[in-house]
């Protein structure tokens, strides 16, 4: 199978500070990794998607400056909420193209409760 | 860009079957996945069509017409940890991404 693990599964920090969020593929080089939010009682929407070595694109009304999207190597995607403020509480869940080893191609994190106070 | 719809919440009795539809609007497809959700988890996979028809599994069944942009998720002889979220989600031609629609809250009550 395909496993993808995601760090931290839970924080807390504090308004104005920056967080960053961990995706590793562990069985398998995951050239494309896709980053979604999910608010409460609402869908997962896409924030961007990353590509190793290249520079992460990004859906409309997402701030690139704000999320900073890094993928230097085929097994780790990251992503930093930079000045961080109480808006950005959700849930951040990443999703690796696995190449078609499990679920017809995507396999998810775990995901990320980031709580800002 | 893609407009991917679902109803928000539904009910039903357990034993019973229910049916969540989705119905999309896209500008490249390439296959329809549906997955389940439990609060504070990540989406478990449960089907993916890519063409038209009924692809059963257990109790779960999954339809897509492409001509209509339609498809649904038939659950069968519910049982109360079938309560979750359910989402469908297309994947885009062309990026690969991978758009969720607005999901449905399903409850099952005894």
């Amino acid at each position: 199978g395909a496993v993808v693990s995601q760090h931290p599964s839970r924080v807390i920090c504090k308004s104005g500070t920056s967080v960053k969020i961990e995706c590793r593929s562990l069985d398998f080089q995951a050239t494309t990794m896709f980053w979604y939010r999910q608010f409460p009682k609402q869908s997962l929407m896409l924030m961007a998607t990353s590509n190793e070595g290249s520079k992460a694109t990004y859906e409309q009304g997402v701030e690139k400056d704000k999320f900073l999207i890094n993928h230097a190597s085929l097994t780790l995607s990251t992503l930093t909420v930079t000045s961080a403020h109480p808006e950005d509480s959700s849930f951040y869940i990443c999703s690796a193209e696995d190449g078609q080893r499990t679920n017809y191609g995507y396999t998810f994190g775990s995901g990320t409760r980031l709580t800002v106070v | 860009g893609q407009n991917i719809d679902q109803p928000t919440e539904m009910t039903a009795t357990e034993g019973a079957i229910v049916q969540i539809n989705c119905t999309y609007q896209t500008s490249g497809f390439n296959g329809l996945f549906w997955y389940q959700q439990h609060a504070g988890e990540a989406p478990t996979f449960l089907s993916y069509n890519v063409l038209d028809g009924l692809e059963e599994k257990g109790r779960f069944s999954s339809f897509l017409s492409r001509s209509k942009g339609y498809s649904y998720l038939l659950l069968k002889e519910l049982q109360m940890k079938d309560s979750a979220s359910y989402l469908c989600a297309v994947r885009e031609y062309n990026t690969d991404k991978l758009i969720f629609g607005t999901g449905t809250r399903l409850q099952v009550f005894p």
